[in-house]
């Protein structure tokens, strides 16, 4: 099936390590999106790229890092530099055209740091 | 970063009403789109609008995207029991397409 995977579903880790989530999609997108969604907020951009090799930070991309080194695959690194890391974390994609498109998500990564 | 502000924060409705909710903002948008997240899950599209005042409908569910091209809202008639969850406005800005940008969430409540 076609769609956007993110693993794993629950992480916890220990106060200052870094951790990344994965996120992998099939759907031959070009433009993908990591989300950072706290409890009753809504959803802040972390980072989005557009093509492979090419990112760009959002809104609030202090204390994450990202690679796109190919197109099915846009990691999220946590760094220890994040002071909240706690959240549910989303990722998105969406084909990339000048108007721009619908975006979809996958299932979610719920960090926990202790 | 731009902010798309999007009313009301939560509403809590009888079975078989109406809602509708609301996005708006200073800039001008290329397209709208309206997701509907349940709790612990990814949001799941429902509309997607691309030009200013079209109307579109999906079951239950209408949008418009407005003339101006800096708000949209999102009509549900007859509610039923398993419209409940958070609706999330977002959009791609005119000027730079690449970013995706959402409002803060209506959470709907639906009493049976």
């Amino acid at each position: 099936d076609g769609g956007i995977t993110q693993s794993p579903k629950y992480l916890f880790r220990k106060e200052g390590q870094n951790v990344t989530l994965s996120c992998e999609q099939n759907l031959n997108h070009d433009a993908m999106y990591w989300y950072r969604q706290d409890p009753g907020q809504g959803l802040r951009l972390i980072y989005y790229s557009q093509i492979v090799n090419d990112f760009q930070k959002g809104d609030i991309a202090e204390g994450y890092s990202v690679s796109r080194e190919k197109k099915e695959s846009f990691p999220l690194t946590v760094t220890s530099a994040q002071k909240n890391p706690t959240a549910f974390y989303l990722c998105a994609s969406s084909i990339r055209d000048s108007t721009g498109t619908e975006a979809f998500f996958g299932q979610g990564t719920r960090l926990t740091v202790v | 970063g731009q902010q798309l502000n999007q009313s009301p924060q939560s509403m809590f409705i009888q079975e078989g009403e109406d809602v509708s909710m609301n996005c708006t903002s200073s800039s001008i948008f290329n397209t709208w789109l309206w997701y509907k997240q349940d709790p612990g899950e990814g949001p799941v599209l429902l509309i997607a609008l691309y030009k200013a005042g079209e109307l579109t409908s999906n079951g239950r569910l209408t949008a418009q995207f407005g003339i101006t091209r800096k708000d949209s809202f999102l009509n549900i008639s007859a509610s039923i029991p398993s419209d409940v969850g958070i609706y999330f406005c977002a959009g791609h800005l005119s000027s730079n397409t690449g970013k995706l940008i959402f409002g803060q969430g209506t959470t709907l409540q639906v009493k049976p």
